[in-house]
């Protein structure tokens, strides 16, 4: 099975700091992505990727700048963080651009807490 | 934007019962339907898929699709305790490369 992993696991940050979130995954999957959840909100995209080198943007990219240095590694960016931020986030990543054939493998999450 | 709507928000099963989650979407465009489950402290994980209207089985879970109602369900046949976690619903957009996600139906199989 695809392996995603995140870190760190858990995060305290203070308003208006900034914070980095790292995803890995040793698949080779072309696609990754940014997913945030919210209880009443579910799962909501923020920024995706097709390959190193390329970011998009999601549902709800505002507040956030993702990247992608590498097939391996795609990481998400609070510049600024604010309380609002305070969520569980999670990387997916899959193996198509067409998602009816792109499972998406998801890591196990950040639990991000901003003060 | 796709919306995409679960109910019930939570549910309870005896052991070896039938628990059966609904989901509607607004993209009449939409093509491809996934059911993703997330037990606690861990992520989603995918469950199953379904591309045709009709009925998919896979095991003790079967998926319903009706495109013309916007409409696909998830059923699941003699629920055991370790079926108790959150479903998500998932719905791609007309261009097949975002998925968008429902707030979930948390199912829990009482022994």
């Amino acid at each position: 099975e695809a392996a995603v992993t995140q870190s760190p696991r858990n995060k305290v940050a203070v308003t208006g700091g900034k914070v980095t979130l790292s995803c890995n995954q040793t698949n080779n999957h072309n696609n990754m992505y940014w997913y945030r959840q919210d209880t009443g909100h579910g799962l909501r995209l923020i920024h995706y990727s097709y390959g190193a080198g390329s970011t998009e943007k999601g549902d709800i990219p505002d507040g956030y700048k993702a990247s992608r240095p590498s097939q391996e590694n795609f990481s998400l960016i609070l510049e600024l963080a604010t309380p609002s931020q305070t969520s569980v986030y999670f990387c997916a990543s899959g193996d198509d651009w067409e998602v009816r054939q792109n499972t998406l493998y998801f890591g196990a999450g950040t639990r991000l807490s901003v003060l | 934007q796709q919306k995409v709507q679960q109910s019930p928000e939570s549910l309870i099963v005896p052991e070896g019962g039938m628990a059966s989650l609904n989901c509607t979407f607004s993209d009449r465009n939409s093509q491809y339907f996934w059911w993703y489950r997330q037990h606690s402290g861990e992520g989603p994980k995918a469950l199953m898929s379904i591309f045709s209207n009709g009925d998919k089985k896979e095991g003790r879970f079967t998926a319903h699709l009706n495109k013309a109602s916007l409409y696909v369900s998830l059923h699941i046949k003699d629920s055991q305790p370790s079926d108790s976690a959150l479903y998500f619903c998932a719905v791609t957009n007309s261009a097949g490369n975002k998925l968008t996600f429902g707030i979930g139906t948390r199912v829990l199989v009482r022994p």
